[in-house]
């Protein structure tokens, strides 16, 4: 059963252009999620992080959006770079907060 | 800045065979968990480990497979007989706190031959 649900495989973006993934989840329980981006051959990268009580976290050209009541969130990249091409996680954790269920990942390709 | 390291980054293995995969979280976190990522699927939770002991672990999680933090630094996985399908990169993560952000390793491919 997939939990967190990032339901396209890839985005292409040109550079400059915003970029927008999104990310779906059943659980209620859930109440902190966060994004990671994955390069090739690392671990994933804490990008950033909303709890239930936000529905919405900026960090420079990263901001995130909840929508609680219809189980989505969204990370917007404004403007997108080449160097932000990679795959990235949507992750969730519950109230017990002890492990994350990541979504299988989107793949961002920026073209300059 | 601290980071989680993980030894070795790769390593190939025979069906059958024990292997022990290690970890160094960064110092101040309290939280540790392992993840797998199978070639072209997603990042799939294996284990967390809280107060030296299991806290939470998935169906995959089974009596194949074992934690220990065997130091004041180290967090082992080990895989008592690997299986083909054992065959992943494997993710070592910390936390400070519950509902903070995990810092992960770069991950040890595991190859079983």
């Amino acid at each position: 059963d997939q939990q967190v649900k990032q339901n396209s495989p890839s985005l292409s973006v040109q550079e400059g252009r915003i970029s927008i993934l999104n990310c779906d989840y059943t659980n209620s329980m859930f109440d902190y999620f966060l994004w990671y981006k994955k390069y090739p051959a690392e671990g994933p990268t804490f990008l950033i992080s909303i709890s239930s009580i936000k529905d919405k976290n900026e960090d420079g050209r990263f901001t995130v959006f909840l929508n609680k009541s219809a189980k989505h969130l969204s990370l917007h990249i404004v403007p997108s770079q080449p160097g932000d091409s990679a795959v990235y996680f949507c992750a969730a954790a519950d109230q017990a907060g002890t492990a994350l269920i990541f979504g299988k990942g989107t793949t961002l390709s920026v073209s300059s | 800045e601290p980071e989680v390291t993980q030894t070795p980054s790769h390593q190939v293995t025979q069906m059958g065979q024990e292997v022990i995969l290690r970890c160094v979280p960064i110092s101040n976190h309290l939280y540790f968990y392992w993840y797998r990522q199978i070639l072209g699927q997603k990042v799939e939770f294996l284990v967390s480990f809280y107060n030296n002991e299991i806290s939470e672990k998935s169906e995959i999680f089974d009596d194949q497979f074992s934690v220990e933090r065997p130091d004041g630094s180290n967090f082992t996985l080990k895989i008592r007989s690997t299986k083909l399908e054992d065959s992943a990169m494997y993710f070592c993560a910390s936390t400070e706190g519950q509902n903070t952000e995990a810092f992960f390793g770069q991950g040890t491919r595991l190859t079983v031959v």
